[in-house]
């Protein structure tokens, strides 16, 4: 069984960028997690989708971050424009369940180095 | 303020040693626990849940559970180089809009 998979594994931007990372989760999931990790933050949520809805829009990051599920095997995580501040490694997690406790399967993340 | 800490920040273990790790949540609305592990350049991997009071083994971890104080501990006896990582510490509500909240983890460094 594929795990998630995350692409591309590194980015590297330009300040004031777009840029697209891309993620599908385990077939057959049907919550899927966006994170950012830093050293200084540990992980930090910036969207959930339970079935393709949003159920939680990460606050702080609504500004310039924007997850989509464009279907149940397909998100993508824009970050517009990009920031220096921004560069960190961006993780992808999906699970299976009704409850939200479910033990989540991550992808090997996206390193973004934003110069 | 964290709602899930986790301490020690890091932690050296001999090779074969026991390594304890501790996590303390200030929201009392927290009922649902996990561990994970992250090996360096992978995502983490879940490595065991426990949702009720008392201790939960599987192999050579164990996890235990205080709801009361909410506090979970994780102990790995007989530590091998393959448990050299950073261990998180994650919790969950009833509410299902939330999903999980993550400590900033413990670094286990395991050394021959």
């Amino acid at each position: 069984d594929a795990g998630v998979t995350q692409t591309p594994r590194h980015e590297v931007a330009e300040k004031g960028q777009t840029i697209i990372l891309k993620c599908e989760p385990v077939s057959g999931h049907n919550d899927l997690f966006w994170y950012r990790q830093t050293k200084i933050q540990g992980l930090e949520l910036l969207s959930y989708f339970r079935s393709k809805s949003l159920m939680e829009d990460g606050g702080a990051f609504k500004d310039r971050f924007k997850a989509e599920m464009l279907n149940s095997s397909f998100s993508t995580l824009k970050i517009q424009p990009t920031e220096p501040k921004d560069s960190a490694v961006y993780l992808c997690a999906s699970s299976f369940g009704t409850n939200n406790y479910a033990e989540q399967f991550f992808g090997p993340g996206t390193r973004l180095t934003v110069l | 303020q964290q709602k899930v800490q986790q301490s020690p920040e890091s932690l050296s273990v001999p090779e074969g040693g026991m390594a304890s790790l501790n996590c303390t949540s200030s929201d009392r609305n927290f009922q649902y626990f996990w561990w994970y592990r992250q090996h360096s350049g992978e995502g983490p991997k879940a490595l065991m849940s426990i949702f009720s009071d008392g201790d939960k083994k599987e192999g050579r971890f164990t996890a235990h559970l205080n709801k009361a104080s909410l506090h979970v501990s994780l102990h790995i006896r007989d530590s091998q180089p393959s448990d050299s990582a950073l261990y998180f510490c994650a919790a969950s509500s009833n509410n299902y809009a939330q999903g999980l909240t993550f400590g900033l983890g413990t670094r286990v460094s395991v050394f021959p």
